[in-house]
């Protein structure tokens, strides 16, 4: 079992629309929680950060953690083509080391 | 700010060859990782400096893969000898400190390492 499994994808969706993301995890002692974009060729590039259950809202982005399921999602409102990427969840086990362990990645296609 | 610096951008060598990538993280940050991302794939640690002290090295190939950062500042990471699977790209970043709450990891736009 991957420590972070993320599904591929691609997930396509029409401008406007909801776009939502998954990720689970595996370690139960995992702490916070991270959602970075990567456009092709580029650099990954933090969007949301999360660390207590619950949502969190950062404009049209909305992280959501459940840390009893081992789960977290990202939701993208009034998705535009510019948000077409791959989201790479990540998490940090070890507050002390706060090195990331990242999941492969879910492509995202907004269709104009 | 500037951000993180890496260079080269690209590199192609042989297998067999020797190579060495080159980070400048951003001013003031005492913590320094290197990442490598093998296409299709999500970016894997391979070794994090607290200043110029190794926090873990857990995941780096020991054999082939060295790294350091001497002044606590700059950081160089060489592979010697390289093999095909070594085709990634290497991505460096920095955050403030460790030991600070919610601390933001800054990512560098990469090297794109090709070894035929």
């Amino acid at each position: 079992q991957k420590e972070v499994e993320q599904n591929s994808g691609p997930l396509s969706v029409p401008e406007g629309a909801i776009a939502s993301l998954n990720c689970t995890y595996s370690d139960r002692v995992s702490q916070s929680f991270f959602w970075y974009r990567q456009y092709s060729g580029k650099s990954p590039e933090l969007i949301m950060s999360i660390y207590s259950n619950g949502d969190k809202e950062d404009g049209r982005f909305t992280a959501q953690l459940n840390k009893a399921s081992q789960y977290v999602s990202l939701l993208i409102r009034d998705s535009q083509p510019s948000d077409s990427a791959t989201y790479l969840c990540a998490v940090n086990k070890d507050t002390g080391r706060r090195a990331l362990t990242f999941g492969s990645g879910t492509r995202l296609q907004v269709q104009p | 700010e500037a951000g993180v610096a890496q260079s080269p951008r690209y590199k192609i060598i042989e297998k067999r060859q020797s190579v060495a990538f080159w980070c400048n993280p951003i001013s003031g940050h005492a913590t320094l990782y290197w990442y490598q991302q093998i296409l299709g794939q999500g970016p894997k640690l391979l070794i994090q400096f607290q200043n110029n002290g190794v926090v873990d090295d857990s995941q780096l190939p020991k054999d082939r893969f060295s790294a350091e950062r001497l002044k606590g500042v700059d950081s160089t990471l060489k592979i010697q000898p390289a093999k095909l699977e070594d085709s990634a790209v290497y991505l460096c970043a920095s955050s403030l400190d460790l030991l600070v709450g919610t601390d933001t990891q800054y990512f560098g736009p990469g090297t794109r390492l090709t070894v035929l």
